[in-house]
């Protein structure tokens, strides 16, 4: 079975670009999606098809993908984004991965 | 704006069975235009997928830790999930949660979810 791979942690201060990677086999012909989690809440889907955003979802947050690597972009982090951050890819055929997930930390 | 709301989560024997539902609401299309996931959190865990039925019910696609023992349904009469959990194991123990998928055969993007429910293997 495949696996996304993201850094457990990512620090940023605020007001700066906080970038989150997520590394697997199959992003290289599948369209990533990715979701915020804040402490006890349910997931928000930030960026689906590697880089559009549903509405209401801010600009500060893009999304790209090269290669085997995507990347979750977030320019000029605010406190309020400090969150866990879950990307997650269909492997065309049978089943839905989600990365491990990177706990975002502002300050 | 689309609503869901998970229920029949609880405390159950390894082994035992337990089914969850969840009931949807406020779809501006039919709910039968949509794929549905179940995706569940272990406590102070990641977010592991467990199960997806496309929009007909047509499909169903399950996590390997899961296959065998869970089965996803769905009534598009009742906008309703279901999920059925048989033999139990204590790795069992999440908060689950139902999940809309913008997709109709295959997934592109889970963009409303639930609550949770929450189901204890003890």
């Amino acid at each position: 079975s495949y696996e996304l791979t993201q850094p457990p942690s990512v620090s940023v201060s605020p007001g700066q670009t906080a970038t989150i990677t997520c590394s697997g086999d199959i992003l290289g012909y599948t369209f990533p999606s990715w979701y915020q989690q804040k402490p006890g809440q349910s997931p928000v889907l930030v960026i689906y098809q590697i880089d559009k955003r549903p509405s209401g979802i801010p600009e500060r947050f893009s999304g790209s993908n090269s290669g085997n690597t995507a990347t979750l972009t977030i320019s000029g982090t605010h406190v309020l984004d400090e969150a866990d951050y879950y990307c997650q890819a269909w492997d065309g055929n049978t089943d839905v991965i989600f990365g491990g997930g990177t706990k975002l930390t502002v300050l | 704006e689309v609503l869901l709301v998970e229920s029949g989560g609880g405390v159950v024997q390894p082994g035992g069975s337990l089914r969850l539902s969840c009931a949807a609401s406020g779809f501006t299309l039919n709910y039968n235009f949509f794929a549905m996931h179940w995706v569940r959190q272990a406590p102070g865990k990641g977010l592991e997928w467990v199960s997806l039925i496309n929009g007909d019910g047509s499909r169903t696609y399950y996590g390997d830790s899961v296959k065998g023992r869970f089965t996803v349904s769905r009534d598009n009469s009742k906008n309703s999930l279901y999920l059925q959990m048989n033999s139990l194991r204590k790795e069992d123990t999440a908060l689950y949660y139902c999940v809309k998928d913008r997709g109709y055969d295959s997934p592109d993007g889970m963009d409303v979810w639930g609550q949770g429910t929450t189901v204890t293997v003890s």
